[in-house]
């Protein structure tokens, strides 16, 4: 099983509608972020958290809301999704002071 | 505006030759450099990574090329092997006590047999 869970992997939703990434991780870290990646872009941060009392907004944070619903879960959400949000997104976790993102295998949400 | 600018976007390489990925960065607070390493359908891995108080490093066919004076940094692939097509992401993290990273835009490599 793979150490940090994404679901849905794919998932194709209408403009307008309310859509959750859910992520969860067996690895113990205390540090949880969700990226979005889009082609020629790159990975860019939308939000991160120190531990389930700390959130904090990323470079795009626009549009999206998070919820640490424990240490190991930790899901993204997006309100009123536009076609703009149509990308690939992924959860990564981290330990204090080490350097290493450890990423999930990726939710490609598409909005029509 | 774009932390970390990386180049080339694609590149393709014979089998067994040399791939050179080139990252540029302004922000003198940025204190460790990752390289991540991306297959279809993966998340990023974790490939290779440096301090900026070192100017190489080496780990088997990979290395970071670091030049702190002129805010640069590279990754060579030496004889590559199509096993190592994938995309690749130079990364640079903000100095703080929070693993908080930049990435570049990525490069698809893609090593021809």
């Amino acid at each position: 099983d793979a150490d940090v869970t994404q679901t849905p992997r794919n998932r194709i939703t209408k403009t307008g509608k309310r859509i959750m990434l859910e992520c969860s991780q067996t690895k113990g870290h205390d540090r949880m972020y969700w990226y979005r990646q889009d082609p020629g872009l790159g990975l860019r941060l939308i939000y991160y958290s120190f531990d389930v009392k700390d959130i904090n907004k990323g470079e795009i944070s626009d549009g999206y809301s998070v919820s640490r619903q424990a240490q190991a879960k930790f899901s993204l959400s997006l309100e009123s999704a536009i076609p703009n949000q149509t990308a690939l997104y992924f959860c990564a976790t981290s330990v204090k002071g080490f350097g290493e993102l450890f990423f999930g295998e990726g939710s490609r949400l598409t909005v029509l | 505006q774009q932390q970390v600018k990386q180049s080339p976007q694609s590149l393709i390489v014979q089998k067994g030759g040399i791939s050179i990925i080139n990252c540029a960065y302004e922000n003198t607070a940025f204190d460790y450099f990752p390289w991540y390493q991306q297959f279809p359908g993966k998340g990023p891995a974790l490939l290779i990574a440096i301090r900026p108080d070192v100017s190489e490093k080496k780990e088997g066919r990979f290395t970071i090329s670091f030049n702190k004076s002129a805010k640069q940094f590279s990754l060579h692939i030496m004889d590559s092997q199509p096993g190592d097509s994938a995309t690749y992401f130079c990364a640079a993290r903000w100095t703080s006590g929070f693993n908080k990273f930049y990435f570049g835009s990525g490069t698809k490599l893609n090593v021809k047999p």
